[in-house]
């Protein structure tokens, strides 16, 4: 069964600073990897989403890598902010249908 | 564009009601997923259809909860008779169904039962 993990639960860092959030999963047997973020209240907005063949995306201050092998992706947040501030959560696709499997997500605060 | 929108945003009930949450997907999106986000599970996929066929609903966690997608740009999720412990914020996706397209999330509807 695949289990999706994302270390750590929370985060806080200074503005300015670059994050760095990361997941992990049990099977590699994946069609892709997505990162979403959710803002308090709110529904999931997709910031990048990762091919099984792809290595990387970018996406402005935003990178992921994902290593299918060894089951990790990090996500990259360039030169943090205020704005930047939600809970960030990493999906694995786990069928041709667009299954998707969640971790419970890594809550960012960004300090002025 | 308008987005996937849901409705109500919040439902309060008491104990052993019906309740019905409802959804429009994106136009043009011919995949529907509904999911329970809860503190203690997370995101939950309950449901999903494709071309208003549901495909997998492995996720539903009972009898009394019941999902229909009567044609492309309406889903309804039911529960009967409604639990405290169906508390949760349930939240609807849509996407054009192709393996590599983004799902877009509606704002949710937080549901609780008295």
């Amino acid at each position: 069964k695949q289990e999706v993990t994302q270390i750590p639960a929370a985060l806080s860092v200074p503005e300015g600073e670059n994050l760095v959030l990361n997941c992990s999963f049990t099977d590699s047997a994946i069609y892709n990897l997505q990162w979403f973020r959710q803002d308090p209240g709110k529904g999931l907005t997709s910031l990048l989403l990762i091919q099984s063949s792809q290595r990387e995306q970018t996406s402005g201050r935003l990178n992921a890598s994902l290593d299918k092998s060894s089951g990790r992706s990090t996500l990259y947040i360039a030169a943090s902010q205020p704005g930047d501030s939600a809970t960030y959560l990493c999906a694995v696709t786990t069928d041709s249908w667009g299954k998707l499997q969640f971790g419970a997500g890594t809550q960012v605060v960004v300090t002025p | 564009d308008a987005g996937v929108i849901q409705s109500p945003r919040h439902e309060v009930t008491e104990m052993g009601q019906e309740v019905t949450l409802r959804c429009k997907p994106i136009s043009g999106h011919n995949s529907l997923f509904w999911y329970r986000q809860t503190m203690m599970r997370g995101l939950e996929l309950l449901i999903y259809f494709n071309n208003n066929v549901p495909i997998d609903d492995s996720g539903m966690p009972e009898d009394r909860f019941s999902a229909k997608m009567p044609n492309a740009s309406f889903s309804t999720l039911k529960i009967q008779p409604s639990e405290p412990r169906d508390s949760a914020v349930y939240f609807c996706a849509s996407s054009l169904g192709q393996i590599n397209q983004p799902q877009h999330f509606g704002d949710g509807t937080r549901l609780s039962i008295l």
